[in-house]
């Protein structure tokens, strides 16, 4: 069955230290996201790339950083700069960021802080 | 900018009652209106769509129309069941924007 796959599903990271969350699609989808959840604010975006080696910030870039080397894999590197890094992680993929596209998503990671 | 406006939650009611979740919205041009579901520790699912004004999205009994004049997609179901107890997000897209959503209305169904 195609979709998406995050990795882990649960992640402890020590003051100072970066972490990176995976996300793969099999979907053949071109654009990719990535999406923090707080309780109460509903989800902000924090990346997304449209096409291979190219990504945008979205509206909560700061100590984050992404890249996308490959159509299917878009991992989120959050690091040291970011200093509430606690939240849910969700990675989604749409066929091309057209305005029908719906999005689809992954079961997320949860990171928390030690 | 774009914005989406839920109601607040949670929303508590008994097996078979009627829901309605509504979601207005601001946005430039023309967007497409979407409502996600998120069940306890899992990601978003499409629930339904609606791409232009007066269109109805439906799925699994949940319907929501596109409304121009009030800027709104309230989402409804006639008779809910404890399995839909979840979180629900209403959110659109503008032109070649990224989505954007609201901050999601939590239904909590008992039997």
């Amino acid at each position: 069955d195609g979709g998406i796959t995050q990795s882990p599903k649960y992640l402890f990271r020590k003051e100072g230290q970066n972490v990176t969350l995976s996300c793969e699609q099999n979907l053949n989808h071109d654009a990719m996201y990535w999406y923090r959840q707080d309780p109460g604010q509903g989800l902000r975006l924090i990346y997304y790339s449209q096409i291979v080696n190219d990504f945008q910030k979205g509206d909560i870039a700061e100590g984050y950083s992404v890249s996308r080397e490959k159509k299917e894999s878009f991992p989120l590197t959050v690091t040291s700069a970011q200093k509430n890094p606690t939240a849910f992680y969700l990675c989604a993929s749409s066929e091309e960021t057209v305005i029908d596209q719906p999005q689809h998503f992954g079961d997320g990671t949860r990171l928390s802080i030690l | 900018g774009d914005s989406v406006t839920q109601m607040e939650g949670p929303v508590t009611l008994s097996e078979e009652a009627f829901l309605t979740i509504n979601c207005t919205y601001t946005a430039t041009g023309y967007p497409s209106l979407f409502w996600y579901v998120q069940y306890p520790g899992e990601g978003l699912q499409l629930l339904l769509k609606a791409t232009k004004a007066d269109d109805k999205g439906s799925n699994k009994g949940f319907e929501a129309t596109y409304r121009k004049e009030t800027t709104s997609f309230h989402l409804e179901k006639g008779s809910v069941q404890v399995s839909d107890s979840a979180v629900y997000f209403c959110g659109l897209v503008s032109g070649y924007s990224t989505l954007t959503f609201g901050k999601g209305t939590m239904l909590l169904v008992s039997p």
